[in-house]
């Protein structure tokens, strides 16, 4: 089975700009969720979908924003870029989210720069 | 809000030394996961614990549950080269649709 896979890699982008990132989670999983991780502040958690639905949200500011397709695959989008939004992000799926008990997979993630 | 928080942040170690992570969480939890992530890499699973008091090990690690679930640890017998990394732990509350929240992590490094 295919792991999750994010896309891109790697973003380099100005302040002020906005930015769509990609995931695809494991075939069959519905559940996708988002975390930042930057050095000072460990991985915060920015929202998850499930069957195209978001069950549960972070507290980022509204420039954060996501959508889950019908295939399970997922976009988070970040307008107006800071400096501050500057780190990796982490997608992670699990076979069913929200209430259930389960492991995450985590993507490779998307290393973001704004300068 | 609920708070999952994790100490020591930074543990440098002797090869062959034990190792222990605590993570402490603000609210009663209904499970907790520790994921583990080497460098330059992204967090994989370890274990998931749900029972109150529960105890489970993995070769040379073992995982405990406080009894009001409200604390876990995870100790390292005898480390190796190979458990340098950073040990996360998340728990979620007991909520119909409550999120997974990450302790900050420790780091673990060792000298050959």
């Amino acid at each position: 089975k295919a792991g999750v896979t994010q896309t891109p890699r790697y973003l380099i982008k100005t302040r002020g700009q906005q930015v769509t990132l990609s995931c695809s989670p494991i075939s069959g999983h519905r559940s996708v969720s988002w975390y930042q991780q930057t050095p000072g502040q460990g991985l915060q958690f920015l929202f998850e979908y499930f069957s195209e639905t978001q069950r549960n949200k972070g507290n980022f500011p509204g420039r954060f924003s996501g959508r889950q397709f019908s295939n399970s695959r997922s976009e988070m989008n970040v307008s107006t870029l800071e400096l501050g939004d500057s780190a990796l992000y982490l997608c992670a799926s699990q076979s069913a989210g929200g209430s259930d008990l389960g492991e995450q997979f985590f993507g490779p993630g998307t290393r973001l720069t704004v300068l | 809000g609920q708070q999952v928080m994790q100490i020591p942040q930074y543990q440098h170690v002797q090869e062959g030394e034990d190792f222990t992570t605590y993570c402490n969480s603000s609210t009663t939890l209904s499970n907790i996961q520790w994921y583990k992530q080497r460098p330059g890499g992204h967090p994989v699973f370890l274990i998931q614990l749900v029972k109150s008091g529960e105890v489970k090990k993995q070769k040379r690690l073992t995982f405990q549950f406080g009894e009001a679930k409200k604390n876990s640890s995870l100790h390292i017998t005898a480390t190796q080269t190979t458990d340098v990394g950073t040990y996360f732990c998340a728990g979620k509350e007991y909520s119909s649709a409550s999120k997974i929240i990450f302790g900050s992590g420790t780091r673990l490094s060792i000298r050959p």
